[in-house]
């Protein structure tokens, strides 16, 4: 079946650490996007990539770091830079050709700081 | 700037029962989409519906429906005859044609209780 698959579904990281969250989709989309969500809060950008080898920070990109070296893949390091990283993480990405399409999202990696 | 409101921070229905989640958006682009997505608890956003902003017609789907009105920068989500798999967040999006970006308002967590 088609779809984004984020991994892993909860993961731990020790103070300091960077760690890295998976983000792979079979959907042939061009553009992908990393938000953080907080509770009661909306999602918020945090790096978004249009094609291959090429992405933008979006509103808080501030200790993360992302790579997108093939089409299906675009990993989200956080590093230890980032100083508040526990929340819940979601993947999405689109089609690239017209901006009158919707995203699809994964189904979340909750990160948490122990 | 760009901005999405959803005053309604938590509603709580009794099943049957009609309920409007209220979404009120700000933009000086013309053109512009908007978009509803629900997350239940298992956490991956579901897309639900996408008006662009030369599209003012509502629009009905089941029990779902939506009215978008450009003068009062409004797109209201009414559930008719709520159930409880109706439970969950929800959120209004907004993006604007010159941009790739994804705006979230800070959604409505609806709890539709038997």
């Amino acid at each position: 079946d088609g779809g984004i698959t984020q991994s892993p579904k909860y993961l731990f990281r020790k103070e300091g650490q960077n760690v890295t969250l998976s983000c792979e989709q079979n959907l042939n989309h061009d553009a992908m996007y990393w938000y953080r969500q907080d509770p009661g809060q909306g999602l918020r950008l945090i790096y978004y990539s249009q094609i291959v080898n090429d992405f933008q920070k979006g509103d808080i990109a501030e200790g993360y770091s992302v790579s997108r070296e093939k089409k299906e893949s675009f990993p989200l390091t956080v590093t230890s830079a980032q100083k508040n990283p526990t929340a819940f993480y979601l993947c999405a990405s689109r089609p690239g050709t017209g901006l009158n399409t919707e995203a699809f999202f994964g189904q979340g990696t909750r990160l948490t700081v122990v | 700037a760009q901005k999405v409101t959803q005053a309604q921070t938590e509603i709580s229905v009794v099943e049957k029962e009609d309920v409007t989640l209220d979404c009120v958006y700000e933009t000086r682009d013309t053109t512009y989409y908007l978009f509803w997505y629900k997350q239940p608890p298992s956490g991956e956003l579901v897309f639900l519906i996408r008006r662009n902003s030369f599209d003012e017609q509502n629009e009905i789907s089941g029990r779902y429906s939506w009215n978008f009105q450009k003068s009062t920068s409004s797109f209201n989500f009414t559930i008719t005859a709520s159930q409880v798999v109706d439970s969950a967040v929800y959120f209004c999006a907004l993006r604007m044609d010159s941009s790739y970006k994804l705006i979230f308002g800070s959604g409505t967590r609806l709890l539709v209780r038997p």
